[in-house]
């Protein structure tokens, strides 16, 4: 089955580092742009971060800094490594799949960050 | 960055009714857009894509139209089903962006 499955959510004091996973299966992540897309609790999408299958990287600007997307490729898995975490950071972080230039479809079930002193 | 703004945020419709959701960029992206449906506790689902074509699935009831600046997204007739936020994305551009989402709530 093509999926995508995040893990390494949880709960993070301010200024603390979170690495999230998210593992590709039935496809090759070094042949797609992967990104990383957060939804804050009762709020809309926000996209973060994205790798293309070259390996160049692209950030948003409220995280560009602090967050370094990155990939394995033998483990066939994209990481979100969040570094300073701050309360705003709080969201359900999904990684999804581009059809580049066309529209993000697949998606993970998402994996919930919760940063709270 | 791009900056999408979808009106309304917030509409009240019956079943039956149509419904038009408005997306407006805040500089050409051609038709490099997307349009996506989200429920509560689930995960986006792909409607849309390049303005105007629908994604495999989707049923015919749902159409999108525009290019450049202004994209509709319209409903012809609401389902029970369809009661949910709409979000509409740009892909020409880095960064991604998103609307700010449009709730279709239960007049």
């Amino acid at each position: 089955e093509v999926r995508l499955v995040e893990t390494g959510g949880g709960v993070m004091r301010p200024g603390g580092s979170l690495r999230l996973s998210c593992a590709a299966s039935e496809f090759y992540v070094s042949e797609n742009y992967v990104s990383w897309v957060r939804q804050a609790p009762g709020k809309g999408l926000e996209w973060v971060s994205g790798i293309f299958s070259g390996g160049g990287t692209s950030d948003s600007d409220a995280v560009r800094g602090r967050f370094t997307i990155s990939r394995d490729i033998p483990k066939n898995t994209v990481y979100l490594q969040m570094n300073s975490l701050r309360a705003e950071d709080t969201a359900v972080y999904y990684c999804a799949r581009e059809r580049l230039g066309y529209f993000f479809d697949l998606w993970g079930q998402g994996t919930l960050v919760t940063v709270s002193s | 960055d791009i900056q999408l703004t979808q009106s309304p945020s917030f509409l009240s419709a019956s079943v039956g009714d149509r419904v038009t959701i408005t997306c407006r960029a805040s500089q050409g992206i051609g038709t490099y857009l997307a349009w996506y449906q989200q429920k509560p506790g689930k995960v986006p689902k792909l409607l849309i894509y390049a303005a105007a074509t629908l994604q495999s699935g989707v049923p015919s009831r749902f159409s999108g139209s525009g290019s450049g600046t202004e994209f509709t997204l319209t409903i012809s007739s609401l389902q029970p089903e369809d009661f949910a936020t709409y979000y509409c994305q740009q892909l020409i551009f880095f960064p991604r962006t998103f609307g700010q989402g449009t709730k279709v709530e239960v007049k």
